[in-house]
């Protein structure tokens, strides 16, 4: 079974620093996802991943993908407030997507 | 788009009682996936369908659940007889495989209570 580990789980950072979340995963595969879930609400897809290389940008956010490595980081550029949430990096094997444990990010004044 | 719909939002049941989650997936995407999501387990994919066809139900934590796709816009998922460890929130999730991103759109979730 495909695992996928995300590091660290709690994050807790100052507004304007910059911080990188990590997903390392266990077997091959060519797509990653990144999601991002508020308190009590859903998930919402921030990012796809499909190729080795593969570099996205959303506002502050920026992730990346390493499938030689099996690993992809979302890369937090001056932290605001309104980055605090749950982010999930999920790996697709086949039609099923493998999700991380989450990491509980807190942005403080 | 109105995006996966998913009904009840909130459900408090008994011990016991048989509950019902629904879900209508988005026009025209052929994969409809059924998660729960708890605290201590995390997200955990329960089985999904691919044109209304159940293809893998390994997640399903036992007899007490089942789950039917009758139709490619209509899908449940049943709980009979509800326990308190069944309490989590539970997400549907919808996806086309047509394309080349493949990622899935998730409802609103329906958080369940068993008391």
């Amino acid at each position: 079974e495909l695992k996928v580990e995300q590091n660290p789980l709690f994050l807790s950072m100052q507004e304007g620093k910059n911080y990188t979340i990590y997903c390392n995963y266990s077997t091959t595969s060519d797509r990653l996802y990144w999601y991002r879930q508020d308190p009590g609400k859903s998930l919402e897809s921030l990012f796809v991943l499909l190729s080795n290389g593969a570099v996205k940008q959303e506002g502050r956010l920026m992730a990346s993908l390493d499938t030689k490595a099996r690993l992809s980081t979302l890369h937090i550029t001056a932290a605001v407030h309104d980055l605090s949430a749950t982010y999930f990096c999920a790996v697709a094997y086949g039609n099923q997507f493998y999700f991380g444990t989450g990491t509980s990010l807190t942005v403080i004044p | 788009d109105a995006g996966v719909i998913q009904s009840p939002r909130h459900e408090v049941t008994e011990m016991g009682q048989e509950v019902t989650l629904r879900c209508k997936p988005i026009s025209g995407h052929n994969s409809l996936f059924w998660y729960r999501q708890t605290m201590m387990r995390g997200l955990e994919l329960l089985i999904y369908f691919n044109n209304n066809v159940p293809i893998d139900d390994s997640g399903m934590p036992e007899d007490r659940f089942s789950a039917k796709m009758p139709n490619a816009s209509f899908s449940t998922l049943k709980i009979q007889p509800s326990e308190p460890r069944d309490s989590a929130v539970y997400f549907c999730a919808s996806t086309t495989l047509a394309g080349p991103y493949n990622e899935q759109f998730f409802g609103p979730g329906t958080r369940l209570t068993v008391l």
